[in-house]
């Protein structure tokens, strides 16, 4: 079954700073999906990126980026530039090739400041 | 607008009583889930569906059942038997599992309150 560990505390973020939020997880599959979902405090689910285990390159969307490290099992979400609007919850998640059913890390707070 | 669709966003109901939640969608995805989350926590699987007329549990089914007779839909029914009930419930739909992984698209979710 696959594991994914998020234990960082609550993070304060100077606003137009970089946050990196960290991701482990742990698998025997080869064949595997990395996400990262933001959450704001009215619940709704925003995915922001997807990694693939055998994408050769990290993956980037705007000012979210994911450095995958595949031999540490680790993939860390990179929010560059921080804006007010950052400020959520923020999960990672897994999925197997031929299942789709995700399993969440418990998240990470952040909250930006001015 | 294509998307998915949760209903009511906010249920209240007395313990010992049966409830079903809502969850329809228009994106032509196979694959239907129900995720529950507590405060200050990840999201948990109960059921999924990957086609119609067929599901699974997930990882937390007890006390809960679901149904999947048409495609853009997924109901879930709290039942009595399920011990701690008050908790956020979010619905997602993906593209079929014969790929590889997609990104699941999530409802607005519902807050189940038993008093």
């Amino acid at each position: 079954a696959q594991k994914i560990t998020q234990t960082q505390p609550g993070m304060f973020v100077q606003e137009k700073e970089a946050v990196t939020l960290d991701c482990t997880y742990d698998t025997s599959d080869p064949s595997y999906g990395l996400f990262w979902y933001k959450q704001p405090s009215s619940g709704e689910m925003i995915f922001l990126i997807y990694q693939g285990s055998y994408d050769q390159q990290n993956a980037t969307e705007g000012r979210y980026s994911l450095n995958f490290q595949k031999a540490r099992k680790s993939a860390n979400l990179v929010i560059s530039a921080s804006q007010l609007g950052d400020s959520a919850m923020y999960f990672c998640a897994m999925s197997l090739y031929g299942n789709n059913r995700l399993a969440f890390g418990k998240g990470n707070q952040v909250v930006v400041i001015p | 607008d294509g998307g998915i669709t949760q209903s009511p966003k906010y249920l209240f109901r007395k313990e010992g009583q049966n409830v079903t939640l809502s969850c329809e969608q228009n994106l032509n995805h196979d694959a239907m889930y129900w995720y529950r989350q507590d405060p200050g926590q990840g999201l948990r699987l109960i059921y999924y569906s990957q086609i119609v007329n067929d599901f699974q549990k997930g990882d937390i089914a007890e006390g809960y059942s679901v149904s999947r007779e048409k495609k853009e839909s997924f109901p879930l029914t709290v039942t009595s038997a399920q011990k701690n009930p008050t908790a956020f419930y979010l619905c997602a739909s993906s593209k079929g599992a014969d790929r590889a992984p997609s990104e699941a698209f999530f409802g607005q979710g519902t807050r189940l309150t038993v008093v």
